[in-house]
């Protein structure tokens, strides 16, 4: 089964500060990779999301994420970052053998300081 | 669109009771599942199902059974609650045709006691 690994799990950094959150999964084959984020007390929302083609894929509210096959690796970035950043912040991914299950990791908790 | 509706958002139980949680979708989605969220745990999936009918076993399915009779509906069963079965519960669904993201619920939070 495939797996996720996010790293730096509480990230505090200062308004106008850049964000890079790495994301590396386990499975070898073609699959679809995601960022989701949740605000506090809210529901998870898609940030991106990459099937195929350019492997640098940028989301909304100025997210970008790059796909890196050979490292297995899907890292989120922000060049300047807002108070209204601040959320959880959780790479998936969805292995393409047909059971559409998505594997989620254990998220990154952002908090953005004015 | 409504999107993905769980009930109810909030709800405590007491250790031994039975509930049921509720998630109903109107995107014609054919996949369904059940995770739960703790702290520093990310989302774990507990059930899924890829259509009317067709119901498996996510990682931590123990304690909880699904069932899936149209494809509107994916109700979440608490048989025998267990504190151990605090958390917070999302239910998401996505088409399994083409190139989509999974749509997720607002959460119901749950406190067995």
């Amino acid at each position: 089964a495939q797996s996720v690994s996010q790293h730096n799990h509480h990230v505090i950094l200062s308004e106008a500060a850049s964000l890079e959150l790495g994301c590396n999964y386990s499975y070898g084959g073609t699959v679809n990779l995601f960022w989701y984020v949740q605000y506090p007390g809210q529901h998870l929302q898609l940030l991106l999301k990459y099937f195929s083609g350019d492997p640098l894929v940028k989301g909304i509210k100025g997210f970008e994420a790059e796909f890196i096959k050979s490292k297995f690796s899907f890292n989120l970035r922000k060049p300047s970052v807002q108070w209204s950043d601040t959320a959880e912040y959780f790479c998936a991914v969805n292995a393409d053998y047909g059971n559409n299950r998505l594997a989620f990791g254990k998220g990154n908790q952002v908090v953005v300081i004015p | 669109n409504a999107g993905v509706t769980q009930t109810p958002k909030f709800q405590v139980l007491k250790t031994g009771q039975s509930m049921t949680l509720q998630c109903a979708q109107d995107m014609n989605h054919e996949y369904m599942s059940w995770y739960r969220q703790d702290p520093g745990m990310g989302l774990r999936l507990i059930h899924y199902s890829v259509g009317a009918g067709i119901t498996d076993q996510g990682e931590v399915p123990n304690g909880y059974n699904v069932s899936r009779s149209t494809t509107e509906d994916f109700p979440l069963r608490l048989l025998s609650a267990a504190p151990s079965q605090t958390s917070v519960y999302f239910c998401a669904s996505r088409s399994i045709v083409g190139d989509t993201e999974a749509f997720f619920g607002q959460g119901t939070r749950l406190t067995v006691v």
